[in-house]
């Protein structure tokens, strides 16, 4: 059973400092999904990662993908109060449906002044 | 980005009633629907899972004769939740899929049971 572990659960960091939330899990697969949810709201995609050693890069924010570390990383560079939201990562479980997720346990980011 | 659209956005309803969520692939076929569920300050959890014109296959512990699901399309899905307790009360989110590596999902239900 595909296990996806994030950590750390809660973030709080002061404007301008850099920080990476990490992303475990279980089995193999070569699919990784980076979300963001703001309070009541559903799910913003941010990254889909599909290979060893991708790398995608939007604003502030940086994804990576390591396969056999069975690992992903969010860098979040000067951070900024409006990147404040819960983050998740997912991992596509191919041993079920085709685009089967299974999502970590979030990273809840409060970025203060 | 595909377009998807889940409604209603929120509901309150009375416990022992039912409530039916639709979610819409509006500009894709969804081959496949992932219907998850999030209580608050958890993460999501998949319910089940269904194809069009099949039965949904349920996550353990998810109780089918109480959730259920519809796929007759391939752009239409329903969750009907039946006679809804308290402890139903979550944020019901939809994925629909056509099988490519892009994932969108719905813009949630947020379900009150009083």
């Amino acid at each position: 059973e595909l296990k996806v572990e994030q950590n750390p659960l809660f973030l709080s960091m002061q404007e301008g400092k850099n920080y990476t939330i990490y992303c475990n899990y279980s089995t193999t697969s070569d699919r990784l999904y980076w979300y963001r949810q703001d309070p009541g709201k559903s799910l913003e995609s941010l990254f889909v990662l599909l290979s060893n050693g991708a790398v995608k890069q939007e604003g502030r924010l940086m994804a990576s993908l390591d396969t056999k570390a069975r690992l992903s990383t969010l860098h979040i560079t000067a951070a900024v109060h409006d990147l404040s939201a819960t983050y998740f990562c997912a991992v596509d479980d191919y041993g079920g449906a085709t685009n089967k997720l299974i999502f970590g346990t979030g990273t809840l980011l409060a970025v203060q002044p | 980005g595909a377009v998807v659209s889940q409604h209603p956005s929120w509901v309150i309803c009375k416990s022992g009633t039912s409530v039916k969520i639709e979610c819409r692939s509006l500009d894709f076929q969804a081959t496949t629907m992932f219907w998850y569920r999030q209580f608050p300050k958890q993460s999501l959890m998949l319910m089940a899972t269904s194809n069009e014109g099949s039965k949904a296959t349920y996550e353990q512990g998810v109780e089918k004769d109480k959730f259920l699901i519809n796929h007759a399309s391939l752009t239409l899905s329903t969750l009907t939740v039946t006679s809804a307790h308290p402890e139903d009360s979550s944020f019901y989110i939809c994925n629909p899929s056509q099988g490519s590596t892009e994932a969108f999902f719905g813009q949630g239900t947020r379900l009150t049971v009083v």
